[in-house]
């Protein structure tokens, strides 16, 4: 069964240090997968985007990474900031069109002063 | 701005009731597409389009109806067969048809059945 699962499943820091989100699938065949950070009532906004080759894609201080053989991928907040406080969303496509995109629950991160 | 614009933001209904959701975007996308989101769990695909007077049911179409007459738009009616309609409804787009395009969302429509 395609299935993307991700942890923690919440997590709180302070304001100023680095964090790991993880996330771990079995969908297969593998397109790409996507990290999205979603505000608290709104939509996801995509942060990265990774094929099979690339094992690291940055967005300032996000830092996606991608292990396709163990079919794991993490995203790294560095120097972290109140306003990274919302839910990071797994999204993994398992084929070419996107009734094959299977999304992860997400990890619910909060930035405290 | 381009972007996707959905409305109401919030919608109570009563049971037996059908509502529908308004999903309108300006990025000239051929490909749209509306999700269900409840605590915890990830975003469900209800319904997807890919050209205007065609569109394909999702995991979790039952209960649920959609029109594609406008590339610009594409409402979904949560019909009062929905056994359990209460939840957060995104709406989103992408240029491609295929997953290697991105995927750009509304603001989300949260329906309470009361």
């Amino acid at each position: 069964k395609n299935q993307v699962e991700q942890s923690p499943q919440s997590l709180i820091i302070l304001e100023g240090k680095n964090c790991t989100l993880q996330c771990n699938y079995t969908v297969s065949p593998f397109s790409n997968l996507r990290w999205y950070k979603q505000d608290t009532g709104r939509g996801p906004v995509s942060l990265t985007i990774m094929t099979f080759s690339e094992n690291t894609k940055s967005n300032g201080r996000y830092t996606a990474t991608l292990d396709a053989d163990t079919k794991q991928s993490s995203l790294h907040i560095t120097a972290s900031q109140l306003s990274d406080s919302a839910s990071y969303i797994c999204v993994v496509s398992g084929g070419t069109s996107y009734d094959k995109v299977i999304f992860g629950p997400g990890t619910s991160l909060s930035v405290i002063p | 701005d381009g972007g996707i614009t959905q409305s109401p933001k919030y919608l109570f209904r009563k049971e037996g009731q059908n509502v529908t959701l308004s999903c309108e975007q300006n990025l000239n996308h051929d490909a749209m597409y509306w999700y269900r989101q409840d605590p915890g769990q990830g975003l469900r695909l209800i319904y997807y389009s890919q050209i205007v007077n065609d569109f394909q049911k999702g995991d979790i179409a039952e209960g649920y109806s959609v029109s594609r007459e406008k590339k610009e738009s594409f409402p979904l009616t949560v019909t009062s067969a929905q056994k359990n309609p209460t939840a957060f409804y995104l709406c989103a787009s992408s240029f491609y048809r295929d997953s290697t395009g991105e995927l750009f969302f509304g603001e989300g429509s949260r329906l309470t059945v009361l």
